[in-house]
This record gives structure tokens, sequence and C-alpha cells, in this order.
């Protein structure tokens, strides 16, 4: 099964950006799309958006579009969060997860990264 | 598509059963899957398509339902088993995922 790690939990200030990666190994990359989600302290998940490597077109969720940029570098098997404009209500732990079924960007996760706190504070 | 589930939280004696209930705005057929977060952990895999375990996941769990309606079960509540269990829509139009918001399953 395919293994994804995530890059280390961020500190940021408000209006800053920040990325976060996550590496997939033991399994297909290109083709199994890679979704991020996040999750608030106490609260539940919220889907962000995803790429599939092969095709390099990401899909966003409405409330994230306009900050949030996803990217795949294949070479690297690794697949990047980029979210900008950052206020208090982003602290959370964002996770990636990979979508069980090939070439579809609207699947369930067989495969999920260990989380990156993302924590914004002035 | 917004899904709800209830109840907030489910307390049951070890042995018992529990069962979670997730309710999709709008049809979704069978696209639904079911996750088991533990604190501090990233969530878990349980069932998807409604109904088919995912690999590895023990036969007291089982899924259920089909267009608006899901139900997870499990048959005899074991220790380990103390989580939030969150429901997943997978549907194809709008191409979007959302998650309910958690059945915390506390053990008596």
């Amino acid at each position: 099964q395919v293994q994804l790690v995530q890059s280390g939990a961020e500190v940021k200030k408000p209006g800053s950006s920040v990325k976060v990666s996550c590496r997939a190994s033991g399994g297909a990359f290109s083709s199994h799309a890679i979704t991020w989600m996040r999750q608030a302290p106490g609260q539940g998940l919220e889907w962000i958006g995803g790429i599939i490597p092969l095709f390099a077109t990401p899909t966003y969720a409405p409330e994230f579009q306009g900050r949030v940029t996803v990217v795949a570098d294949e070479s690297v098997n690794t697949v990047y969060l980029e979210l900008s404009s950052l206020t208090f209500e982003d602290t959370a732990v964002y996770f990636c997860a990979r979508d069980r079924d090939e070439l579809s960007t609207v699947s369930f996760f067989d495969s999920w990264g260990q989380g990156t706190r993302v924590t914004v504070s002035s | 598509i917004v899904m709800t589930q209830s109840p907030a939280t489910l307390s049951v004696f070890p042995g018992e059963r529990a069962t979670l209930s997730c309710r999709a705005s709008q049809t979704i057929t069978s696209n639904v899957a079911w996750y088991q977060q533990k604190p501090g952990q990233a969530p878990r895999l349980l069932i998807y398509g409604a109904s088919t375990r995912a690999t590895g996941i023990p036969a007291r769990f089982s899924g259920s339902g089909s267009g608006t309606e899901f139900t997870l079960t499990i048959s005899s509540l074991q220790s380990e088993d103390s989580a939030v269990y969150y429901c997943q829509q997978y549907n194809n139009w709008p191409p979007e995922r959302t998650f309910g918001q958690g059945t915390k399953v506390e053990i008596k």
C-alpha cells in the first residue's frame, strides 16, 4: 500500500503563505489523485482540493479558490499545497490522502499522510 | 451536498451494538465511505461503496444504505473502537467531497 509522508509543522503570521508537501512511496503515483483536507481544532474534515499528477490540472473547493495552489512533481513523487493570505481561521491540521480509484478526482481515500499542523499566530 | 450524522455522541457498553447514521442532502446512490479517527491520528478507511469493508477491517464493522440514508454498525463494540467516525460522499456531481460532522463513540 502506498505510504504518504508530509512535511513538518509550520507557524505562520497572518497574511503570509504556507507550503506543505506530501511525498508518496510504495505504490502508483501519477494515476491516482492526491487530495488535501484540513481539520481545525476539535472540528471535522474539510476538503480543500486535489490533483491527478498525470494530468496536472487541480480541482479546488469553492471556499479556497483564489488563494490555494496544488501542484505535483512527478520526479519526486510529491504533491504540494500552498495556501496564501492566511488568517487565524486557517489554523488546522492539514492532511493529504490518496484517492483509491485511478484517474478519478471523485473517490474515497485509502491512504493518508500523518498530518501537518499549521498554526497562524501573530 | 451536505452530510448530516447522528447522534453526535454515542455511549455503548463493550460487546453491545453501535449504530451510526448519516444522511445526504441529495441522492448519492452508494457513493459513501466511512472512516475511523482516533486522537492525534489520520482517519482510517473502514467502508466504501456504502457496504464494502476495506482491507484488514474487522467483520464487526458493516455498512448499509443507499440513496440518502446510510448506516455504520459495529456489531460488538470493543474498547479499541472508541473513536470519532465520519461519513464522506463522493458523488460524481457536483465534483466535491464532503464529510459529515462526525459521531464520537464512547465506551461505557
